[in-house]
């Protein structure tokens, strides 16, 4: 089965200092990735997805085809980056994308 | 740009009522769905439909069903309402136009079941 996995359900970082994110998926094919964010009430909304290989609000992510990892990085991390982030993926044959778990990202001042 | 909408943002229902909840897009998005959002357990899939009267089961569509009678509006039924479904329930609609379907989240509804 095709799967997103988020290691961990709490990272908490200082203002400032690099933040990393993690996601892995299980192989299947080139797969289309994103990283979805939900602030403090507000909706879910798309953060950046690897296919337009942006840089959002400061964020990146990179594929890594050998160890199916889709990480999100920022290298100073901001208090209004505290959020929900969660990684996923569009299945095979399109419709349905699957979410990890979800990490939650507090950024201490 | 894209709006979600969701007719609940709070419900509170006792076990055994029949719950609707509806989500309504106004970018004529072929596809819709419907997750709930559990702490820890990420976005579960319950229904998601492709085209109008179309439907089809997700990761846990048991204890709901869905409606789409019409292309812009997704109904999601608790027939007989227990407290193993309180939760927040996202909808969310997505577009073949996008290559990458992205999805578009609605505001979500907490729904307490007692």
């Amino acid at each position: 089965a095709q799967r997103v996995t988020q290691p961990e359900k709490l990272l908490s970082v200082f203002k400032g200092a690099p933040v990393e994110l993690k996601c892995n998926y299980s192989y299947s094919g080139s797969p289309e990735l994103f990283w979805y964010v939900q602030y403090s009430r507000q909706r879910l909304q798309l953060l950046l997805r690897h296919i337009s290989r942006e840089s959002i609000k400061g964020f990146t992510a990179d594929l890594n085809k050998g160890e199916t990892s889709f990480h999100l990085k920022k290298p100073f991390a901001q208090e209004e980056d505290s959020a929900m982030y969660y990684c996923a993926r569009l299945l095979t044959g399109g419709f349905k994308t699957i979410f990890g778990a979800g990490t939650r990202l507090f950024v201490k001042a | 740009d894209v709006k979600v909408t969701q007719s609940s943002r709070y419900l509170v229902k006792r076990t055994g009522e029949k719950v609707f909840l509806e989500c309504v897009q106004d970018m004529d998005h072929e596809n819709m769905f419907w997750y709930r959002q559990d702490p820890g357990l990420g976005l579960r899939l319950i229904y998601f439909s492709y085209d109008v009267k179309m439907k089809e089961k997700g990761d846990i569509p048991e204890g709901y069903s869905v409606s789409r009678e019409k292309k812009e509006r997704f109904s999601l039924i608790l027939e007989s309402a227990s407290t193993n479904q309180t939760s927040m329930y996202l909808c969310a609609s997505s577009t073949h136009r996008d290559t990458t379907e992205t999805q578009y989240f609605g505001p979500g509804t907490r729904l307490l079941v007692l």
